[in-house]
């Protein structure tokens, strides 16, 4: 256990819909990574967040989003979802800005 | 645009033998991390060791230990005596150390790892 948590654990919802998938870090971890793993594109990083505060943004589309609220707990906000979305998404935590990482569990998110 | 590559999508080890997954990695960069993690069935991104590139010294972590090779940008990990529990999927991982660079890990695709009892 890493004590990173995800909930939920898994998710099916259909095309068009609105879902949000929520992450704790590990206690005392200020930043907060979001990965999505997919068959065709593997392990792609997202968005990261330190301390409430955007730092990084990768391969995210427009219709995703995140936020860290001042508990430090993490939400990403996927909209109009397509097909193409479905995925396993995980959530990373490092006490530092650029300390070890490590996952929580992962969303498997199915869109029909 | 670092870039990691795993060039073995599967290989295959003997339970109590020795098996090494290699990785290569391209950057222009002269400090930054190397991990390797583990992806059981369960899907749970396990972390498995870690490299800090200005360290000479090869990372050791139980029956784990990396070879790495900072001139040839190689970065291989060696399991000995493996064990049923060791078959997942293996991913390396890259990440910057540059005050200003992201924190974000870049992984390669992957080594599927199968052990036989």
């Amino acid at each position: 256990d890493s004590g990173v948590t995800q909930t939920p654990k898994h998710l099916i919802t259909a095309t068009g819909q609105r879902v949000t998938l929520r992450c704790s870090p590990r206690s005392g971890d200020l930043s907060v990574y979001w990965y999505q793993q997919s068959l065709d594109q593997g392990l792609q990083f997202l968005i990261q967040y330190y301390n409430g505060e955007e730092r990084a943004k990768g391969n995210i589309l427009e219709r995703f989003s995140a936020q860290q609220f001042p508990d430090l707990h993490s939400e990403l906000n996927l909209s109009s979802l397509e097909l193409g979305d479905s995925a396993l998404y995980f959530c990373a935590s490092s006490d530092t800005y650029l300390g070890t990482q490590y996952f929580g569990p992962g969303t498997r998110l199915l869109v029909l | 645009a670092q870039t990691v590559t795993q060039s073995q999508p599967e290989m295959s080890v003997q339970e109590a033998e020795t098996v090494t997954l290699s990785c290569t990695y391209d950057t222009s960069e002269s400090d930054y991390y190397l991990f390797w993690y583990k992806q059981p069935p369960s899907r749970q991104m396990i972390l498995v060791i870690r490299q800090e590139a200005y360290k000479q010294q090869n990372a050791t972590e139980n029956r784990f230990s990396v070879n790495f090779q900072k001139a040839a940008k190689s970065f291989s990990l060696k399991i000995s005596d493996s064990q049923l529990g060791d078959a997942a999927m293996y991913f390396c991982a890259y990440r910057g150390n540059y005050g200003g660079s992201q924190g974000n890990l870049i992984f390669g695709k992957g080594t599927k790892l199968s052990v036989k009892p």
